[in-house]
């Protein structure tokens, strides 16, 4: 059975400091991954990793992808508060399905 | 402007009352999706089409229906709403099930 968890379910951490979310997969036919941000709405599109772009960057958020092990990596450096939200990781199977995992809470204090 | 609408945003019904929930695009997706959001099990996909007239289930099917008669629409059909789909609600597009997804902006659905 295909599936997506994360890691951890939520994180406190302060202002500053750099945290790491976990996505670890098991889906027919990988083709891609997608690492999306949801504040108090829809969920908003960060980053797609593919087998041809398996590392992407962007300010202060970067991601890596794994193949061999099935997994990726979410890192946000010098966070700030503006950053709480859930973080959600999706992998489209290759029975067309789209898979979310639950996601990770974080949670920025000032 | 490039979007997903939904109507309504916030609905209350009651048991076995009919209901839909409409669903439009503007950006010429071909895969189109919904998906129910309950605290603690995440984004969960209900039903799901890859293009006119194509449509298929997701991981959540039971008690919804969906139709996808032109390829802007995807309306979302509870014929018998029971308060355990009592959820959040969101559709969404992308130009292939491989790509990112553009989402709407929700429907609260509270069934009594």
């Amino acid at each position: 059975e295909d599936k997506v968890v994360q890691s951890p379910l939520s994180l406190v951490v302060h202002e500053g400091d750099t945290v790491t979310l976990n996505c670890s997969y098991e889906v027919t036919n990988f083709r891609s991954l997608l690492w999306y941000k949801q504040e108090k709405k829809a969920p908003t599109f960060l980053f797609m990793l593919t087998s041809s772009g398996i590392e992407k960057k962007s300010g202060r958020l970067s991601s890596i992808l794994d193949k061999k092990e099935l997994f990726s990596i979410l890192n946000i450096t010098a966070t700030q508060t503006g950053d709480s939200a859930v973080y959600l990781c999706a992998v489209p199977s290759g029975t067309y399905k789209y898979i979310f995992g639950t996601g990770t809470r974080l949670k920025v204090l000032a | 402007e490039a979007q997903v609408t939904q109507n309504p945003r916030y609905l209350i019904t009651v048991t076995g009352k009919k209901l839909t929930v409409t669903c439009s695009q503007n950006m010429n997706h071909e895969y189109m999706s919904w998906y129910r959001q309950d605290p603690g099990l995440g984004l969960r996909q209900i039903y799901y089409s890859m293009n006119v007239e194509v449509t298929d289930k997701g991981d959540v099917p039971e008690g919804y229906k969906v139709s996808r008669k032109e390829k802007r629409n995807f309306p979302l059909i509870l014929e018998s709403p029971s308060p355990n789909q009592t959820s959040l609600y969101f559709c969404a597009s992308s130009p292939g099930v491989y790509y990112e997804q553009y989402f709407g902006p929700g429907t609260r659905l509270t069934v009594t």
